[in-house]
């Protein structure tokens, strides 16, 4: 979708370096989340965020941490990277969804992090 | 905990041959059902959503998809498959809060 954008798309980098992924959209949502994908495994969600002042970890955060340094941007930081951090990571947004349920959550292209 | 189980890791069809692609979710009470398209190279788009009312969700680029409660699945369908409908397809299951559960998905590979 292009209302979310990621940069970078690509990303090789060594162990220990610190790395951040960036992601903005302009689809005006409150909501957005940071998930990674590995092959088999399907989507894991790493981090959360209601609004700016309201992030929440997800099922995999150790290693991670993440900013909202506004309603239109999440960005995600590997503090020390590790070859197992290698995978696909996608940033997604959705819109509070009235009456309670899940929201309908909205796509970026991915970043691939490769960690040597 | 909720769960969304896709049985097949890998389909092969013909193009122009039907399709369906299977999901079982787990939850106790009734779940907001998705499936999600990622070609080669790209971020996931949406294919469909169920929320409540008909059961029988149509969806873009001719997709449906069935909820069916009764066995605990959502499975997606197209009656004629095209060779750019070859991806990767994910099956998401959300319940009372924000959370989505993602399947592992199905690679959908179609033969001219």
């Amino acid at each position: 979708d292009a209302d979310v954008t990621q940069t970078p798309r690509n990303r090789i980098t060594k162990t220990g370096k610190r790395i951040m992924l960036e992601c903005s959209q302009t689809k005006g949502h409150d909501r957005m989340y940071w998930y990674r994908q590995d092959p088999g495994l399907g989507l894991r969600l790493i981090y959360y965020s209601f609004d700016v002042k309201d992030i929440n970890k997800g099922e995999i955060s150790d290693g991670y941490s993440v900013s909202r340094q506004a309603q239109a941007k999440f960005s995600l930081s590997l503090e020390s990277a590790i070859p197992n951090q290698t995978a696909l990571y996608f940033c997604a947004t959705s819109d509070f969804r009235a009456g309670g349920g899940a929201d309908t959550q909205y796509f970026g292209p991915g970043t691939r992090l490769t960690v040597l | 905990a909720q769960s969304v189980t896709q049985p097949d890791i890998h389909i092969t069809v013909s193009e122009g041959a039907s399709l369906e692609l299977r999901c079982n979710y787990s939850y106790g009470a009734t779940p907001y059902l998705f499936w999600y398209v990622q070609s080669p190279g790209q971020g996931l788009q949406l294919l469909l959503k169920y929320f409540s009312g008909d059961t029988l969700v149509q969806g873009i680029k001719g997709f449906e998809a069935e909820f069916k409660r009764s066995q605990s699945s959502f499975n997606l369908r197209k009656p004629s498959v095209h060779w750019s409908d070859a991806a990767e397809y994910f099956c998401a299951s959300g319940g009372s809060n924000y959370k989505l559960t993602f399947g592992k998905g199905t690679l959908l590979t179609v033969n001219p």
